[in-house]
């Protein structure tokens, strides 16, 4: 079945730099992945979702990219501010029918 | 809109109990999926529902877990003679479109529950 790994697992940045998130998929049918923060205590919200028709998807200060060849997605959130800070969460979606499966998170903490 | 909704928002349990849990989803939202997230990790998929009927229980850990979705709407996930490796966090999430169309889920708050 589907494995999603996710780097790195903590990150700390600086209010304003960027942060990258990394996420590799094994089940090369997987044609779908959301990327979800929560934060504490609460559910996970969908921020971006990219569908493997494309190769980058972007809204406001966050993109995420997809390389279906190399079977890997990134998260990209430029100018970071300290209300982003949470965990994030990418995930991948195999062949149509087959449940959502999660990486294990990365704690992003944006300091001021 | 309202979100998904979840009731209790937390469940305190002892060994042996029997507890069910409680999920709202979007107005007109079809599909219905169950997830268990354990600390520090991602959430995990237990079971899906398209209307009433359970489309995919193929997450469910054993014969201890079931869910329902009666009419369609409101789900309840009802747990048996828990165990302490029972307690995490068990989210609901909603789409508009099925599992099988790569339907955007949408998660509810959570159930936080701790069996003692």
């Amino acid at each position: 079945g589907e494995n999603v790994e996710q780097h790195p697992s903590t990150l700390s940045v600086q209010e304003g730099d960027s942060a990258v998130i990394k996420c590799t998929y094994s089940d090369s049918a997987s044609n779908y992945f959301p990327w979800y923060k929560q934060e504490l205590g609460k559910g996970p919200q969908l921020i971006i979702d990219i569908r493997s028709n494309v190769g980058e998807k972007k809204d406001q200060r966050i993109a995420v990219t997809l390389n279906k060849t190399a079977k890997h997605f990134s998260l990209h959130i430029t100018e970071t501010q300290p209300e982003d800070s949470a965990v994030y969460f990418c995930a991948a979606m195999g062949q149509a029918g087959t449940a959502l499966i999660f990486g294990k998170g990365t704690t992003l903490s944006v300091s001021s | 809109g309202a979100g998904v909704s979840q009731t209790p928002s937390n469940k305190v349990t002892e060994k042996g109990k029997y507890v069910e849990l409680r999920c709202d989803p979007i107005s007109g939202h079809t599909a219905l999926y169950w997830y268990r997230q354990s600390l520090g990790q991602g959430p995990e998929f237990l079971i899906y529902f398209q209307g009433t009927g359970a489309a995919d229980d193929s997450g469910l850990p054993n014969d201890r877990f079931f869910a329902v979705r009666p009419e369609g709407s409101v789900s309840t996930l009802k747990i048996q003679r828990t165990e302490r490796g029972d307690s995490a966090v068990y989210l609901c999430a909603s789409s508009l479109l099925g599992m099988d169309s790569q339907g955007t889920q949408y998660f509810g708050p959570g159930t936080r529950l701790l069996v003692l």
